[in-house]
């Protein structure tokens, strides 16, 4: 079956833009994570949810940083005012419940800020 | 909270050979525990996980043993290809908390 997508696959913004970062989870798959990877470094995690609630949004870097999942499936990060600083790839997980179960990943958008 | 270190950033090994990844984590009460396999321009696969009731297990060419004494987990690859060559990272959850990953270890295949 169809994986996780994500789109766009690539995002060139300037600074002080606005971008929303959308993700396709698996059909069926209720837990649903972003995490944020840095060239040679390993994904960190930014948020995860559980249904359509933020069961943990302890990553998000500051109040610029914002996702939403309101029917349970396609999941949205937004990103006000954009810095430069926030240029990497940006992923998203899906796993069939949370807990101790395996989390399947998309291909990523990697986002740079000018 | 979880830290995880890999004890290498990367490792050659001959087409052929076996080669074994390691990875260290700092918090006992991590119950599950994920290898993933990363090529350049995608996102993290899968590989083979293992729960922390158990210390080994076993897929296709690959073996992860875990020593929750010394909170070591490894990856070993038996007969390696050129297609094993990426970056490896472990992952280390506790509870329903989020994945917390590694470095990474780039693993170069050489023929």
């Amino acid at each position: 079956g169809a994986g996780v997508s994500q789109t766009p696959s690539n995002k060139v913004t300037e600074k002080g833009k606005y971008v929303e970062l959308r993700c396709d989870p698996i059909s069926g798959h209720t837990a649903l994570y972003w995490y944020r990877q840095s060239l040679g470094q390993g994904p960190e995690f930014l948020i995860y949810f559980q249904g359509t609630g933020a069961a943990d949004d302890s990553g998000l870097p500051n109040d610029r940083f914002f996702a939403v999942r309101p029917e349970g499936s396609v999941s949205t990060l937004k990103i006000q005012r954009t810095e430069r600083g926030d240029s990497a790839v940006y992923l998203c997980a899906s796993s069939l419940k949370s807990g101790p179960y395996e989390q399947y990943f998309g291909p990523g958008t990697r986002l740079t800020v000018t | 909270g979880e830290s995880v270190g890999l004890h290498l950033p990367t490792l050659s090994v001959q087409e052929g050979d076996n080669s074994i990844i390691n990875c260290a984590y700092s918090n006992s009460a991590s119950d599950y525990f994920i290898w993933y396999k990363q090529e350049s321009g995608k996102g993290p696969q899968f590989i083979i996980d293992i729960r922390s009731n158990m210390d080994k297990r076993q897929g296709q060419r690959v073996t992860v043993l875990l020593n929750k004494t010394v909170k070591h987990l490894s990856l070993q690859i038996a007969a390696t290809q050129p297609g094993d060559s990426a970056v490896y990272f472990c992952a280390v959850k506790f509870g329903n908390e989020k994945l917390t990953f590694g470095t990474g270890t780039r693993l170069t295949i050489i023929p």
